[in-house]
């Protein structure tokens, strides 16, 4: 089973709205990261969230971490079209050697 | 800086057939992990590596042997191609930690037939 699971599995917004996705994760971790992929591409970073932070801005981007919950939240304000890619998050088991990744989720932004 | 490099992009097998997808990276990280990506799944773990000599086994190993005796390069092997093993394979490296950002290549989309 995997450790991320995100939620939901795809939106669709126009541009200009806001996106919220979540990550939702079973065991104890020390570090959640945030990823974006474009249609045909590798993923990229977007943002690192350590087990001991609550939440962490990067330009457009707003990460919430609620450990006693075990889930994360993604908001991506003032969406454009360039903003259309799958989502993912990533989790460590509370190890430093094993990074495991949710199903993603798929965002449509509609100009 | 090139970054993350995989080759082949693209490849068509048969079953049985064995090959070994590259992959190089040229930002001296010490970790290398290998991952699949299907529709629906996510990626999931292959194989990693903690550095020069050392791999250990993900969420989905069986099919595959990786090896790692440089820093730089981490080549996948496919012994005994399955249509099972259709997926698209992805290489990524990081300095050492779960708290480093992984550095992607583009993928190589691998169809067995």
């Amino acid at each position: 089973s995997q450790q991320g699971e995100e939620d939901p599995q795809a939106l669709s917004i126009q541009e200009g709205e806001n996106a919220t996705m979540n990550c939702s994760y079973k065991t104890s971790i020390n570090n959640l990261q945030w990823y974006r992929q474009n249609s045909g591409r590798g993923l990229v970073h977007l943002i690192l969230i350590r087990s001991n932070e609550r939440e962490k801005h990067s330009g457009r981007l707003r990460v919430t971490l609620d450990t006693s919950k075990k889930s994360s939240s993604l908001l991506i304000t003032a969406s454009r079209a360039a903003d259309t890619a799958s989502y993912f998050c990533a989790t460590d088991k509370a190890s430093y050697d094993k990074v495991i990744f949710g199903p993603g989720t798929s965002l449509s932004v509609i100009p | 800086n090139a970054g993350v490099t995989q080759t082949p992009k693209f490849q068509v097998l048969k079953t049985g057939q064995s090959m070994t997808l590259q992959c190089a990276q040229d930002m001296n990280h010490e970790y290398m992990s290998w991952y699949r990506q299907d529709p629906g799944m996510g990626l999931r773990l292959i194989h990693y590596s903690v550095g020069a000599g050392i791999t250990d086994q993900g969420e989905v190993p069986n099919g595959y042997n990786v090896s790692r005796s440089t820093t730089e390069d981490f080549p996948l092997r496919l012994l005994s191609a399955a249509p099972s093993q259709t997926s698209v394979y992805f290489c990524a490296s990081s300095s050492y930690g779960t708290n480093q950002p992984q550095h992607f290549g583009d993928g190589t989309r691998l169809s067995i037939l």
